[in-house]
């Protein structure tokens, strides 16, 4: 049962350009957005997060933004840089008791010199 | 320690074989998710320990897999009879508290089964 769609899978930028990665879900009970950045042979690190009171939310170069009416979620990242090469999960946490992540497919980000 | 620790690195295991997967959480974390991960997908819940209960199984794929967190601390993911679908990337995961907000992994373990 996939709760979370994320898209696109793979995406390929220019050194200084702004990839956009998006995911819709389906669960209104869900209450917590996270991203997290995969780098090869390395487990996934939290990058930023949102809940849903919030439209957007900025950490550096990092920003989410959040539109709770459409169930849909973004990550822009500003000015990217070749080190921000990565594959980065969308996910979302249910306000239940267990509390658990469940996590998009990824996408695999490619940023070129 | 620094940070979540997982051993083996990497384990081949024949078909057919039990195995044992290691998780040092980070010290003082109350919480230890496992978490399964396929070649290109996104991590998939396994099960879930505050402190020494095992609040949450119901991602286990079946019950040859079987978790274990005693002690409160370090947990172990034992999958018996290993068939070749086991293969995957076993994470796990901590954090302080009972919220799950800021989770941190551990780089995992890689099981292949042949």
């Amino acid at each position: 049962q996939q709760q979370v769609k994320q898209s696109p899978q793979s995406l390929i930028v220019q050194k200084g350009g702004i990839p956009i990665i998006n995911c819709a879900y389906e669960n209104t009970a869900f209450d917590y957005f996270p991203w997290y950045q995969q780098f090869p042979g390395k487990g996934p690190a939290l990058l930023i997060a949102i809940r849903p009171d919030v439209s957007e939310k900025k950490e550096g170069r990092f920003t989410i933004s959040f539109n709770k009416s459409a169930k849909q979620f973004s990550l822009h990242i500003m000015d990217s840089q070749p080190g921000d090469s990565a594959t980065y999960f969308c996910a979302t946490r249910y306000s239940g008791s267990a509390r658990q992540l469940t996590f998009g497919s990824g996408t695999q980000l490619t940023v070129l010199p | 320690g620094a940070g979540v620790s997982q051993s083996p690195r990497y384990k081949v295991a024949k078909r057919g074989q039990d195995v044992a997967l290691r998780c040092d959480p980070i010290s003082g974390h109350v919480s230890l998710f496992w978490y399964q991960q396929a070649l290109g997908q996104g991590p998939e819940f396994l099960t879930y320990f505050q402190n020494e209960a095992q609040l949450d199984k119901s991602g286990l794929p079946s019950d040859r897999f079987f978790a274990e967190r005693p002690e409160g601390s370090v947990s172990t993911l034992k999958i018996q009879r290993t068939q070749q679908e086991d293969s995957a990337v076993y994470l796990c995961a901590s954090s302080l508290g009972t919220g799950n907000e800021k989770l941190f992994f551990g780089s995992g373990t890689q099981l292949s089964v042949l």
